[in-house]
């Protein structure tokens, strides 16, 4: 079925290092992948999105990897601030369920200062 | 621009009581979805909304939860009665473009006794 996960629960960095999230996806019908950013007590937060057709895509301070032959996705961050401290998920709209997005279960990011 | 608003932030209810969620998307914003997001867990969606049709609720419990968007802006989604299971953040979003760029609100957390 369809299922996009996570493979580290949690990650801990100190602040200034670089952030490799990962996330592994089951469905290879996606146009999309996207990664969300939701700190405490806060909703998801759009931060990238990669079409399936590419390999790399940057934005600030953020990069984006999609690995398509063994269904792997990376969000790194470069130069961690404490402000990067949330959950961030994965997710991709399975071409069958039109519009719809599913998420992975999240990993949480801690910087530590 | 404001962002997506919710209403209450936090609602404790006794089970089998009813309870209701207000949400005002984003100004302009066509499409408005109602997720649920357990601890620990990502977003999961319970019904999208294209203007005031619903076009997709396949995930929404029918028999207790209820969901209305009039006139295409605002939505409210109810729940009667309240299970304990039930117990969860109700996230609002909504998008205007591109369906997996969504706008989230701050979410509703709802503890049912």
């Amino acid at each position: 079925g369809e299922s996009v996960g996570l493979h580290l629960p949690t990650l801990s960095v100190q602040e200034g290092d670089n952030s490799i999230i990962n996330c592994a996806y089951s469905n290879s019908a996606s146009d999309y992948f996207i990664w969300y950013k939701q700190e405490s007590g806060k909703g998801p937060q759009f931060i990238i999105d990669i079409r399936s057709n590419m390999d790399k895509r940057q934005g600030q301070r953020v990069t984006v990897l999609l690995n398509k032959t063994v269904k792997h996705l990376s969000l790194q961050i470069a130069a961690t601030q404490p402000g990067d401290s949330a959950v961030y998920f994965c997710a991709a709209p399975p071409m069958e369920y039109g519009n719809k997005l599913v998420f992975g279960a999240g990993t949480i990011l801690r910087v530590k200062s | 621009e404001a962002g997506v608003v919710q209403s209450p932030r936090y609602k404790i209810i006794e089970k089998k009581q009813p309870v209701a969620f207000w949400c005002n998307p984003i100004s302009g914003h066509n499409t408005l979805y109602w997720y649920r997001q357990n601890l620990g867990q990502g977003p999961e969606l319970l019904i999208r909304y294209e203007n005031e049709e619903a076009v997709d609720d396949s995930q929404l419990p029918k028999d207790r939860f209820s969901a209305e968007r009039l006139k295409g802006v605002d939505s409210t989604l109810k729940i009667q009665p309240a299970e304990l299971g039930d117990s969860a953040v109700y996230l609002c979003a909504s998008s205007l473009v591109r369906f997996y760029e969504q706008y989230f609100g701050p979410g509703t957390r709802l503890t049912v006794t």
